[in-house]
């Protein structure tokens, strides 16, 4: 079946960066784009862009320029989500999410809770 | 930058239908997406482009869109439907940049 792994938990340092690991299997992973969603401790669902996993171009919401790089291993069928220069407020649970046949994150990882303290 | 506003809150009773709106400016033009989230879950996929329900999801679930206003229904809603609804749409730009609704906690009890 489809199925979206992504990585454990981590605690960083303000100023450290993070990598974020999704690993997909049960589909063809050029087939879809892949979502990557921001969580807040008790907020809302916030769309951080996608990657079209067929030619690696990302797109990003305009809040998540800069620090925020996504890429892909298609050898390994991995989406990596990577965080730089961390700072408290970007403690929370990414999630990444596939599209599917034009429906929009149909399917969704655990999600990877990233916190971020001193 | 594109918004979609939701009431932060709905409460209905047991087999009551529960109605959640969404409102953007764009939602004329591009599809509206509703997302489940229970408590300490990821989300869920509960209707498509508008109105459509992917398999799986129960047939009290269904979404309309007229004018600026997406709505889902929840018909003869269960307590197990108590949950964190999540619309999502694009804006207009044509760029293909997504956004979420704030979200709406609907409460059954």
């Amino acid at each position: 079946q489809v199925q979206l792994v992504q990585s454990g938990s981590e605690l960083k340092k303000p100023g450290a960066s993070v990598k974020v690991s999704c690993k997909a299997s049960g589909y063809t992973f050029t087939s879809d784009a892949m979502n990557w969603v921001r969580q807040a401790p008790g907020q809302g669902l916030e769309w951080m862009g996608w990657i079209d996993t067929n030619t690696g171009n990302p797109m990003y919401a305009q809040d998540f320029t800069g620090r925020f790089v996504f890429s892909l291993d298609t050898s390994v069928n991995t989406a990596y989500l990577q965080i730089s220069g961390l700072k408290a407020d970007d403690t929370a649970v990414y999630y990444c999410a596939r599209d599917s046949q034009g429906a929009v994150a149909v399917t969704w990882g655990q999600g990877t809770l990233v916190t971020v303290s001193s | 930058s594109y918004e979609l506003t939701q009431p932060p809150s709905v409460s209905v009773s047991p087999g009551q239908t529960a109605r959640i709106t969404c409102s953007g400016d764009a939602l004329p033009r591009k599809y509206a997406y509703w997302y489940q989230q229970k408590s300490g879950q990821a989300p869920v996929l509960v209707i498509y482009e508008d109105s459509k329900r992917p398999s799986g999801i129960p047939e009290r679930f269904s979404g309309s869109s007229s004018g600026t206003m997406a709505t889902l229904t929840v018909s003869g809603a269960q307590v197990e439907d108590e949950a964190a609804y999540y619309c999502y749409s694009f804006d207009s730009s044509g760029n293909l940049k997504g956004v979420f609704g704030g979200g709406t906690k609907l409460t059954v009890l």
